[in-house]
């Protein structure tokens, strides 16, 4: 979707390495999310956020961070990656006055680590 | 952990005929989506059906639930190559008494033989 956009697409780093990946929308949402896909398997929730400054852990937070400053802009940090980090990664945001929890994604970021 | 479960994982059809995936779910729901993903791309929302439906069209797709079984299908008729993707049915998480982000499946990868 057009409207979620994230940044990079793509990204190899090493083991220990500090890494941010960026979300930005359009759409004026007030929720946001962000996944991980492994190969063959659905995704996975890690953090979302209801509104500017508000942060919440997902199924699998341990090792990721968050950071909520704007409401459009979502960014996920990786303090020490490791190569078990190695993963596609999705944004999601959603609109609360929609009452269905739809999401919208962005296009994605894959993450190597080596 | 993972809701909702799809099956096949996999199903190869040829162009024209109709394909139709499975979608079980382990706790109660408020509502259930499918989404599709092609290959390395982001989501995209295909359809949403509410606990206190029983079917759902939209175009070439019906949704049916069972919330007695807790399960759903997805049916996409006359199928045409470029319904290749992967399907994916989500719910809603809840918490703090709300809902945040979704539960996917494992997702069924359907290719349609031209």
């Amino acid at each position: 979707d057009a409207d979620v956009t994230q940044t990079p697409r793509n990204r190899i780093t090493k083991t220990g390495k500090r890494i941010m990946l960026e979300c930005s929308q359009t759409k004026g949402h007030d929720r946001m999310y962000w996944y991980r896909q492994d190969p063959g398997l659905g995704l996975r929730l890690i953090y979302y956020s209801f509104d500017v400054k508000d942060i919440n852990k997902g199924e699998i937070s341990d090792g990721y961070s968050v950071s909520r400053q704007a409401q459009a802009k979502f960014s996920l940090s990786l303090e020490s990656a490791i190569p078990n980090q190695t993963a596609l990664y999705f944004c999601a945001t959603s609109d609360l006055l929609a009452g269905n929890n739809e999401q919208f994604f962005g296009p994605g970021t894959r993450l190597t680590v080596l | 952990s993972q809701q909702g479960e799809e099956d096949p994982q996999a199903l190869s059809i040829q162009e024209g005929e109709n394909a139709t995936m499975n979608c079980s779910y382990k706790t109660s729901i408020n509502n259930l989506q499918w989404y599709r993903q092609n290959s390395g791309r982001g989501l995209v929302h295909l359809i949403l059906i509410r606990s206190n439906e029983r079917e759902k069209h939209s175009g070439r797709l019906r949704v049916t639930l069972d919330t007695s079984k807790k399960s759903s299908s997805l049916l996409i008729t006359a199928s045409r190559a470029a319904d290749t993707a992967s399907y994916f049915c989500a719910t809603v998480r809840t918490s703090r008494g709300g809902a945040d982000g979704l539960t996917f499946g494992k997702g069924t990868h359907l290719i349609i033989q031209p």
